[in-house]
């Protein structure tokens, strides 16, 4: 399993960009980068995912280096709710036959006022 | 996404006696859930993988006869723990992925948790 890097805690202003970087410098060829956020007390909440190309869903950015040896999670105008500890997680796709999600230890993000 | 339930949210319990904690999918059938466990200030940890009809596949170190995984249809798993202990106190969460299909990614959609606390 791909092990991953995050920096244990950001800040960001809100209404800013929220920039989360995540090194995954293992992965391999079929394994998909997924971006999941854990609010206090509440289960992780997907947020997106992709393999080789920059995703945009109605919630984040995922743009993916073209190694694929990192990614970086953008909220494009982060709020109060938003505060969470995200996490970023290689998973093998459909035919490697990999299920498992291996969280590490996640970037808590505070948006502050 | 997809809508995942536990039952119970929280449950308090004295040392000795057993806990059922339930997994519902709500909007989808779930040919694989998986249970993990978390405790304060650390990252979800991974117990098992529990496969609709079939046996559940129990991580290292995961006492398979103190965490019963029951997986008896698609939309419903049950993590029992048995003899409880204080060091069992944790929050307990579940996931759901999707039936599996050819281009399938196999998201997983994680349940709001059941915080259990063995006196």
């Amino acid at each position: 399993d791909a092990k991953t890097t995050q920096p244990p805690s950001m800040d960001c202003a809100e209404g800013r960009a929220a920039n989360l970087p995540c090194n995954h410098s293992t992965i391999s060829g079929n394994e998909y980068v997924y971006w999941y956020r854990q609010i206090h007390s509440q289960g992780p909440q997907y947020i997106i995912h992709g393999l080789k190309n920059n995703e945009t869903n109605e919630m984040a950015s995922l743009i993916i280096t073209e190694d694929r040896k990192s990614s970086t999670l953008i909220l494009p105008h982060a709020t109060l709710r938003d505060t969470a500890v995200y996490y970023c997680i290689p998973r093998g796709g459909a035919t490697s036959g990999t299920y498992k999600y291996i969280f590490g230890t996640g970037t808590r993000l505070k948006v502050l006022a | 996404g997809a809508v995942v339930s536990q039952h119970p949210s929280r449950v308090i319990c004295k040392s000795g006696t057993s806990v059922k904690i339930e997994c519902r999918s709500l909007d989808f059938q779930a040919t694989t859930m998986f249970w993990y466990r978390q405790f304060p200030k650390q990252s979800l940890m991974l117990m098992a993988t529990s496969n609709e009809g079939s046996k559940a596949t129990y991580e290292q170190g995961v006492e398979k006869d103190k965490f019963l995984i029951n997986h008896a249809s698609l939309t419903l798993s049950t993590l029992t723990v048995t003899s409880a202990h204080p060091e069992d106190s944790s929050f307990y969460i579940c996931s759901v992925t999707r039936s599996r299909g050819p281009t399938s990614t196999d998201t997983q959609y994680f349940g709001p948790g059941t915080r259990l606390t063995v006196l």
